[in-house]
């Protein structure tokens, strides 16, 4: 069956600019969650949803992060004024809700700030 | 908050040997432990997960083990292949927050030459 699907693959931006980043779910996951993997570096937690609302947003490493999720499905995750710091692969995992329940992985959108 | 260690970084071994890779958790409420395997420019993929009211799972070649009372779980895969070779993360779940948030350790590169 489908997998999470992520797109763009690949991102290439100007310091400055907004981008926004698209997460499209398993069908039939209500939990929804996004990590950012710098090089080399293991997955670092930055929000999770549950249908619509977004419970935990703790992960989030300043206010220039922002995601929203609409019908319980597709999710978009937006960086503004982008810094080049943000250069990391950002990844997406859906799942049924509750802890210890499977997340499954996208492939990720590799961002580059120039 | 929960802080997961992994060790080693890298591992290299002969095609046919077996490997070992070990994480550490500091929450003892955390209760569920999945391992990722990763390959390049692709997303985690789950290959083994176990519960904390389980102190051993199976599947083919590969091992978890779990001890609660030492707070570490590890990874064994035996009978090594060289399509084993790919970046390998353990986590772990800990209660409350976002019910299903995952605490990654920073992943062990493993190496297996034919």
């Amino acid at each position: 069956g489908a997998g999470v699907s992520q797109s763009p693959s690949n991102k290439v931006t100007e310091k400055g600019k907004d981008v926004e980043l698209r997460c499209d779910p398993i069908s039939g996951h209500t939990a929804l969650y996004w990590y950012r993997q710098s090089l080399g570096q293991g997955l670092e937690f930055l929000i999770y949803f549950q249908g619509n609302s977004a419970p935990d947003k703790s992960g989030l490493p300043s206010d220039r992060f922002s995601a929203e999720r609409t019908g319980g499905s597709v999710s978009t995750l937006t960086i503004q004024r982008t810094q080049q710091e943000d250069s990391a692969v950002y990844l997406c995992a859906s799942s049924f809700p509750g802890i210890g329940q499977p997340q499954h992985f996208g492939d990720g959108t590799r961002l580059s700030i120039l | 908050g929960e802080n997961v260690e992994q060790h080693p970084s890298t591992l290299s071994v002969q095609e046919g040997d077996s490997a070992v890779i070990k994480c550490t958790y500091s929450d003892s409420a955390s209760n569920y432990f999945p391992w990722y395997k990763q390959e390049l420019g692709k997303g985690p993929q789950l290959i083994i997960d176990i519960r904390s009211n389980v102190g051993e799972k199976k599947d083919q070649r590969i091992a978890v083990t779990l001890n609660k009372t030492a707070k570490h779980f590890s990874l064994h895969i035996t009978e090594t292949q060289p399509e084993d070779s790919a970046v390998y993360f353990c986590a772990a779940s800990p209660p409350g927050g976002s019910q299903g948030n995952l605490i990654f350790g920073k992943g062990t590169k493993l190496s297996v030459k034919p």
